[in-house]
């Protein structure tokens, strides 16, 4: 049983399109987050979620909008694809902020963007 | 300001040997946390370690070890005996605050056999 899913794991798409990445985490725990590892392979939060409520929001375009229905699930929607919006995104969790161990990552998802 | 520093770009060692990644890190916190992790070829990010600011003793997680050197703002992680499983990324990271783990650039690793 995988800890924290992510779908899709690959996604190409045209510029200007909309697209979604789901994730989902069954561990129970009460934080979740969305991570964008560039082609340089640099990690950067981009935003995460406490029991559904908004905790960060890093300097991300406001095309990028997040969406917690429960605590288990985190999506991020993006809307009017760019090319550099081309990346692997993370989803992660962790039990609770500011907890003193690492996030369960889940396999990310490479947004290909032509 | 870079908050964590991994000076290392690449690495290649042989088989069996030990193998120090090196991470420097800014914070003017008291608590902090410090972690490494591990992202091999298909891509998955994979925790290895962690070390609290208040741990007297160095973290050790079977073949892994974190040298903690509070003093110099030092975080290495050390493999000992090496495998050519352990090629990859590995990333320093720090939680920063309460709420967000911060990352280094990464290290790319490299197990000669």
């Amino acid at each position: 049983d995988t800890a924290v899913s992510q779908t899709p794991k690959y996604l190409v798409t045209q510029m200007g399109n909309d697209k979604s990445i789901k994730c989902e985490q069954n561990l129970g725990h009460d934080t979740m987050y969305w991570y964008k590892q560039d082609s340089k392979k640099f990690l950067k939060i981009m935003f995460s979620y406490n029991n559904k409520e908004l905790i960060i929001n890093e300097t991300v375009p406001n095309r990028f909008s997040p969406k917690s229905p429960d605590k288990a699930h985190l999506n991020l929607h993006i809307n009017s694809l760019e090319l550099g919006d081309s990346a692997v995104y993370f989803c992660a969790s962790s039990l609770w902020t500011g907890a003193n161990y690492g996030y369960t990552f889940g396999s990310g998802t490479r947004l290909t963007v032509v | 300001a870079q908050k964590i520093t991994q000076t290392q770009p690449g690495m290649f060692v042989q088989e069996k040997e030990a193998v120090t990644l090196d991470c420097t890190y800014d914070t003017s916190d008291q608590s902090y946390g410090l972690f490494w992790y591990k992202q091999p070829s298909s891509g998955e990010m994979i925790f290895l370690i962690y070390q609290g600011s208040y741990d007297e003793q160095n973290a050790t997680e079977g073949r892994y070890s974190l040298n903690f050197q509070k003093a110099r703002k030092s975080a290495n992680l050390v493999i000992s005996a090496s495998q050519l499983g352990d090629s990859a990324m590995y990333f320093c990271a720090m939680r920063e605050g309460y709420d967000k783990i911060i990352f280094g650039k990464g290290t790319r690793l490299h197990i000669l056999p």
